[in-house]
């Protein structure tokens, strides 16, 4: 079956620590991005990818790094810059970057909290 | 700037009552693409529909229907005969070139379903 997938489902991080999360699609998508949601929010944007090798920052980057080496995988790693991680993360893919052909596919999220 | 406001946090209706979901947007582009997204409580994001800014045709699948006005700005989503499974997060978002072809979405309306 085709589809996103995020790991772990639940991700317990110390102070100082990074940690990183995991998202493959097999979709053939170009395109991937990582949104996070607080409670009682809505999704904001904090990297995108439009092509591998390639990556962008979105609306709420700081204390966050990508990498995408391979199409079908983005990682997303939450270092110890970020002073408030705890946060569900979304990972979504579309078939390319840009209004025409981006209708966004989402996974199953990771819920990062911190000890 | 871009905007979208969904004015209903929290709605609670009766099984096989109708309730709509209400979605206003505000962009300066003439092109643009919205969405509605549902997350039932296991997280996912799972998308619902994608209309463009030159299509204003209602459209209706199943259970679910929605109004796409561009003389009021806003694309209301309504559930007829609606179900307990039918008990999620919904999202209304926009696409367009103010917001570098990136998805911007609302804060979201919690759909309560009472049997």
């Amino acid at each position: 079956d085709g589809g996103i997938t995020q790991s772990p489902k639940y991700l317990f991080r110390k102070e100082g620590q990074n940690v990183t999360l995991s998202c493959e699609q097999n979709l053939n998508h170009d395109a991937m991005y990582w949104y996070r949601q607080d409670p009682g929010q809505g999704l904001r944007l904090i990297y995108y990818s439009q092509i591998v090798n390639d990556f962008q920052k979105g609306d709420i980057a700081e204390g966050y790094s990508v990498s995408r080496e391979k199409k079908e995988s983005f990682p997303l790693t939450v270092t110890s810059a970020q002073k408030n991680p705890t946060a569900f993360y979304l990972c979504a893919s579309s078939i390319a970057w840009g209004t025409a052909t981006q209708t966004q596919y989402f996974g199953p999220g990771t819920r990062l909290l911190v000890l | 700037a871009q905007k979208v406001t969904q004015a209903q946090t929290e709605i609670s209706v009766v099984e096989k009552e109708d309730v709509t979901l209400d979605c206003v947007y505000e962009t300066r582009d003439t092109t643009y693409y919205l969405f509605w997204y549902k997350q039932p409580p296991s997280g996912e994001l799972v998308f619902l529909i994608r209309r463009n800014s030159f299509d204003e045709q209602n459209e209706i699948s199943g259970r679910y229907s929605w109004n796409f006005q561009k003389s009021t700005s806003s694309f209301n989503f309504t559930i007829t005969a609606s179900q307990v499974v039918d008990s999620a997060v919904y999202f209304c978002a926009l696409l367009d070139q103010t917001g570098a072809n990136n998805l911007f979405f609302g804060t979201g309306t919690r759909l309560t379903v009472i049997p």
